[in-house]
């Protein structure tokens, strides 16, 4: 079945950090870059990040850029969103996409 | 950053009539502008890309259109369950405020 499951979501205070894990199946994952996308609660969508198939193009949000990174590893099929600094701006629904597959999300809590 | 601008914000319609949904880019990004629908409590789903293509499964009533800076998002007689969030985004990267199509 094709599909991306995200994990890695919770409750963090600000200043944290959180990494997000985002696994592909179904689909020669390396041939595709991958985005993630987030939606504050009752917001609409923001990109966050894209990173190409091979890893070699990493792309960021200005709003995210110093403070994310993300990665990928083709051998997992896998990508994750390393958030540090963490601010309660960033509390969000946090989707894995690839235009036309998206994940169901995983929510990302910034409070004290 | 190139920055996406929609209009309007909102658009009430009662089904079987006609959805024009406008998207403006900031700067030229040729024809790299997908249309996207949200419904509440679901993920996005893909209807347009490289601004007149329909995705895999979409209805022929979804028509894209456009090229630069200006683009638009047609849908021909509304049925009941295109009322949604309606999002343009420059393929891979910044989305629009989005269009919020509700029932008049």
């Amino acid at each position: 079945e094709v599909q991306l499951l995200e994990s890695g979501g919770g409750l963090v205070q600000p200043g944290g950090s959180l990494r997000l894990s985002c696994e592909a199946s179904g689909f020669t994952f390396s041939s595709y870059a991958m985005s993630w996308v987030r939606q504050a609660p009752g917001k609409g969508l923001e990109w966050v990040s894209t990173i190409s198939g091979s890893g070699g193009s990493i792309y960021y949000a200005d709003s995210v850029k110093g403070r994310f990174t993300i990665s990928r590893d083709n051998s997992k099929n896998t990508v994750y969103l390393q958030m540090n600094s963490l601010r309660a701006e960033d509390t969000a629904l946090y989707y894995c996409a690839e235009d036309v597959l998206w994940g169901q999300g995983t929510m990302v809590t910034v409070s004290s | 950053e190139i920055v996406l601008t929609q209009s309007p914000a909102t658009l009430s319609l009662s089904p079987g009539e006609r959805a024009t949904l406008s998207c403006r880019a900031s700067q030229s990004i040729s024809t790299y502008l997908a249309w996207y629908q949200q419904k509440p409590g679901q993920a996005p789903r893909l209807l347009i890309y490289d601004a007149s293509k329909r995705a895999t499964g979409i209805p022929a009533r979804f028509s894209g259109s456009g090229s630069g800076t200006d683009f638009t998002l047609t849908i021909s007689n509304l049925e009941p369950e295109d009322f949604a969030v309606y999002y343009c985004q420059q393929q891979g990267f910044t989305f629009g405020p989005g269009t919020k199509v509700d029932i008049k």
